[in-house]
């Protein structure tokens, strides 16, 4: 069935340092991919997006990576702040024409300061 | 703009009850969604409206779970009767239409089945 997975479920990282949140999907027809950043007490909130037609796409201090060859998607932070500590989801829509978001379960990203 | 309004943020009821949130999505947004997340969990999508049609309800327990959005604006999700396993956040976001394929969440509203 579709469903879309994280490999760490928590993830620590000091202040300044980058970090990377890694997604493995399933669904090979999925054309497009969006991390949301979820805070404490808040809906989800977009952070970027990525079409299967692309490999890489970048943001401010966010780069998102996709390998359609082994289905997985990461989402680098660059300086990661306190300000990112958060839960971060990927989510894939599977194509097909439904435009349904599938969510994966989420990491939760703490900043040491 | 203003974003996406949901009511109430906390409720807490005892099974067998009834309950029903409210979402008023940004203004001009013809898609609605409803979302039930669990604690620990990522939201997953209940129902989604374009306009006043429904177009997923595929996963919408419907033998206590409805909703509707009758001038497609906004939109009323009802839990009757509520059980201990619908305790989770119920998120409604809207978009431009189906294809935009980013949300807009609101804060969603938390239910305590006790």
């Amino acid at each position: 069935g579709e469903s879309v997975g994280l490999h760490l479920p928590t993830l620590s990282v000091q202040e300044g340092d980058n970090s990377i949140i890694n997604c493995a999907y399933s669904n090979s027809a999925s054309d497009y991919f969006i991390w949301y950043k979820q805070e404490s007490g808040k809906g989800p909130q977009f952070i970027i997006d990525i079409r299967s037609n692309m490999d890489k796409r970048q943001g401010q201090r966010v780069t998102v990576l996709l390998n359609k060859t082994v289905k997985h998607l990461s989402l680098q932070i660059a300086a990661t702040q306190p300000g990112d500590s958060a839960v971060y989801f990927c989510a894939e829509n599977p194509g097909g024409g439904g435009f349904k978001t599938i969510f994966g379960a989420g990491t939760r990203l703490f900043v040491k300061a | 703009e203003a974003g996406v309004a949901q009511s109430p943020r906390y409720k807490i009821i005892e099974k067998r009850q009834s309950v029903a949130f409210w979402c008023n999505p940004i203004s001009g947004h013809a898609t609605l969604y409803w979302y039930q997340q669990i604690l620990g969990q990522g939201p997953k999508l209940l129902i989604q409206f374009q306009n006043n049609g429904v177009v997923d309800d595929s996963q919408l327990p419907k033998d206590r779970f409805s909703a509707e959005r009758l001038k497609g604006v906004d939109s009323t999700l009802k839990i009757q009767p509520a059980k201990l396993e619908d305790s989770a956040v119920y998120l409604c976001a809207s978009s431009l239409n189906p294809g935009a394929n980013v949300l807009t969440f609101g804060a969603g509203s938390r239910l305590t089945v006790l």
